[in-house]
C-alpha cells in the first residue's frame, strides 16, 4: 500500500518568515496530494490539494509544489502570521475519486512566533 | 445538518462495554470513513465504505465494525472495549476531492 512520510515532525518560524514542509510517497500510481491544517481542538481542514497533471498549484499566501519524478510534494507557506499556527497533515492517492482512500503523513505541529 | 455530523463528542466508557460512535452527513457523498488520531501517530484508517452496502477493513480495524445501511449513515461500533482504543475518532466524507471531517469523538476508555 501507499506510505507517505512527512517532515519536519515540528517546526517553528518568525512572523513573516517562510514555512516549508515536505512528504514523500512510495505509491507512483498516487495522483491526488491534499494538504490539510488542523487547530487544536477542531477538525481537519482541507486548504489546498494538487493533481499529479500539474507541477504547482498557488492560493494567495499558499503553495504546493509536486515532483513525480522524485515522488515527492511540499507545501510552502509565505509571510506567515500567528494565526498559521496548526498541524498540518500531507496526503495522497490514486485518485480524486471516492473509491480511494487517502494516506495521511504523520503531521507537521507549526508554530508561527510574534 | 450541514456536512458531517458525529455524536458524542466525548465518552468515558468502562473497559469492556460497548459503544456505537454516530456519524451521519447530508452531502449525499458515496465514500465515508473512520480515522483514529493518536499524537505522533497521525490519522490511521480504520474502516471505509466507498458506497452504501459496502464496507472494507483500513489498516487498524481490529475491535471495531461497521456497517453501512444507507448512504447518510456510517456507524463504528467497539464491541469490547479497551484502554487502547482510548483516541480522538473522525468520520469523513468524500466525494471527487479531498476529505471533509466531522468534528470528531473523544474516546476515553478507562
Amino acid at each position: 500500500g501507499e506510505n507517505v512520510e512527512q517532515h519536519p515532525s515540528t517546526l517553528s518560524v518568525q512572523e513573516g518568515d517562510s514555512a516549508v514542509i515536505k512528504c514523500t510517497y512510495s505509491d507512483s500510481a498516487s495522483n491526488y496530494f491534499p494538504w490539510y491544517k488542523q487547530e487544536l481542538g477542531k477538525r481537519p481542514q482541507l486548504i489546498i490539494d494538487i493533481r499529479s497533471n500539474v507541477g504547482e498549484k498557488k492560493d494567495q499566501r499558499i503553495a504546493v509544489t509536486l515532483n513525480k519524478t522524485a515522488k515527492h510534494f511540499s507545501l510552502h507557506i509565505t509571510e506567515t502570521q500567528p494565526e498559521d499556527s496548526a498541524v498540518y497533515f500531507c496526503a495522497a492517492s490514486k485518485s480524486g475519486g471516492s473509491n480511494y482512500k487517502l494516506t495521511f503523513g504523520k503531521g507537521t505541529l507549526l508554530t508561527v512566533n510574534p | 445538518i450541514a456536512g458531517i455530523t458525529q455524536a458524542p463528542t466525548s465518552q468515558i466508557l468502562a473497559a469492556g462495554r460497548r459503544m456505537t460512535l454516530r456519524c451521519t452527513q447530508d452531502m449525499r457523498h458515496n465514500a465515508m470513513y473512520w480515522y483514529r488520531q493518536d499524537l505522533g501517530l497521525g490519522l490511521r484508517l480504520i474502516h471505509y465504505s466507498n458506497t452504501a452496502g459496502t464496507t472494507g477493513k483500513g489498516e487498524v480495524p481490529d475491535g471495531y465494525s461497521v456497517s453501512r445501511a444507507n448512504t447518510d449513515d456510517f456507524p463504528l461500533t467497539l464491541a469490547s472495549a479497551v484502554p487502547s482504543q482510548t483516541s480522538v475518532y473522525f468520520c469523513a466524507s468524500r466525494d471527487n476531492g479531498g476529505y471533509t471531517f466531522g468534528s470528531g469523538t473523544r474516546l476515553t476508555v478507562v
